[in-house]
């Protein structure tokens, strides 16, 4: 069975510093990689994906994750984070870019906290 | 505008009313998902709708009854529910077939049973 793990429920960043949020996955074939954000009351939004090729994966909002299957890992990371930043992240792992008939399987999150 | 719009944003019933969510998408997607966002846990997957079949309820207890009537439209229907059901409902949708795209998801419905 597929899961995923996030290690770090909160994460407090000061505004301007550099942030990489963790991700680990248990998946059997090749997985296909999500980063959402969700802020209050609001709905996931896609920052990123990784289907294949290039390891390194651009996202909006200046976000960037790095994909490592010696790991397991797909870390998000930016360099410059903002205090619109302030929300919760989930790494998600699927069969498909959709999920398919499984749909996705989500970590808990990590909800980041941004300090002035 | 994500594409993905549910109605109501939020809901509150008594254990025993009878209420729906509603779901649709103007992504010209053919998969469509529903799942069950409670505190403290991930995401649950409830249930997937391809090409307007269900292919998935994950033994979702049967006061969750779910419809999709065609491609761009998915319903949650709610009968007898528990407190334990109080949670955010987020609706997603998805291309299915030879390649498939990511899932966009629904603002949600705040669900909270009394």
């Amino acid at each position: 069975a597929q899961s995923v793990t996030q290690p770090d429920i909160h994460i407090t960043v000061s505004e301007g510093a550099s942030l990489e949020l963790r991700c680990n996955y248990s998946y059997g074939a090749t997985p296909y990689l999500f980063w959402y954000v969700q802020s209050p009351g609001q709905g996931l939004q896609l920052l990123l994906k990784y289907f294949s090729g290039d390891t390194l994966v651009q996202g909006i909002k200046g976000f960037e994750a790095e994909f490592k299957r010696s790991q397991s890992s797909f870390n998000l990371r930016k360099p410059s984070v903002h205090w619109s930043d302030a929300a919760e992240y989930f790494c998600a792992v699927g069969a498909t870019a959709g999920g398919g008939a499984d749909g996705l399987t989500f970590g808990k999150g990590t909800h980041l906290i941004i300090q002035p | 505008e994500t594409g993905v719009t549910q109605t109501p944003r939020h809901l509150v019933m008594g254990m025993t009313n009878k209420k729906s969510l509603k779901c649709e998408q103007h992504l010209g997607h053919n998969a469509m998902y529903w799942y069950k966002q409670s505190a403290k846990k991930p995401l649950e997957l409830m249930f997937v709708y391809s090409l307007e079949e269900r292919v998935e309820n994950n033994s979702v207890p049967s006061r969750f009854s779910p419809e999709c009537p065609n491609s761009s439209h998915l319903f949650l229907h709610l009968h007898t529910l528990q407190p334990e059901d109080s949670a955010l409902y987020l609706c997603a949708s998805s291309k299915a077939g030879g390649t498939w795209t990511e899932a966009f998801f629904g603002q949600g419905t705040r669900l909270t049973v009394v």
